[in-house]
């Protein structure tokens, strides 16, 4: 199975402030069809995941736009432009190209 | 606007069964993949299972492989997720999730399955 890897676990921040989240994979998440599977989500306190975004940097709809992802091979960023109060919550990277999907560890935002 | 709602976790003695079933709205259901992920409490997400849209072909992460056993109706908008000889580290909040290639594109609410004595 790919496995992800998330860094930090455990993400203290200020509000207003920027904040990053790594997610690496032991195999490139491109598929054959030549698009890279990987996506965030967010859970907050109490609810399920929501993606947040898809195919690396594609943001959802109703995402707010300081929520941005990036990356290539085997390296991704979920960046934060200005953390809110309604960002805390735990992050997840997911990969979907090669089967089982994988997920990682999760980070835990929250306000310092 | 999509709607997933689990149903039928409850607690059971390890090594019985139980049904969960997800009735799924506002889309259609006979067109997309389904999955089940679950997530023990304080832990990440795990993949469990997954059927293609019209049923013929099942997946399954290989801890529940033999136990677990998938299906769809989709004259009903339902899945379905057949439990057996359930242990204590089947505890878990389980999830319907609706998946396109390579992305989850929403999720239920959870129903949680507890296996204890």
């Amino acid at each position: 199975d790919v496995v992800m890897t998330q860094s930090p676990l455990s993400l203290p921040v200020t509000l207003g402030q920027p904040a990053s989240i790594s997610c690496r994979s032991s195999q490139s998440p491109e598929y054959s069809d030549g698009n890279t599977y990987l996506n965030w989500f967010q859970q907050r306190p109490g609810q399920s995941p929501r993606r947040l975004i898809y195919k690396v940097s594609n943001r959802d709809s109703r995402v707010p736009d300081r929520f941005s992802g990036s990356g290539s091979g085997t390296d991704f960023t979920l960046t934060i432009s200005r953390v809110e109060a309604e960002d805390v919550g735990i992050y997840y990277c997911m990969q979907g190209a090669q089967w089982p999907v994988t997920f990682g560890q999760g980070t835990k935002l929250e306000i310092k | 606007e999509v709607q997933l709602v689990e149903s039928g976790g409850t607690l059971v003695q390890p090594g019985g069964s139980l049904r969960l079933s997800c009735l799924a709205s506002g889309f259609t259901f006979r067109a997309y993949s389904m999955h089940w992920v679950r997530q023990a409490p304080g832990k990440e997400l795990q993949y469990v299972s997954a059927i293609n849209s019209n049923g013929d072909r099942t997946f399954y992460t290989d801890s529940v492989k033999g136990r677990f056993t998938i299906s769809r109706d989709n004259s009903k908008s339902t899945l379905y997720l057949q439990m057996s000889s359930l242990r204590p580290d089947d505890t878990a909040l389980y999830y319907c999730v609706r998946a396109e290639t390579g992305t989850y594109n929403d999720w239920g609410q959870g129903t949680l399955v507890t296996v204890s004595s």
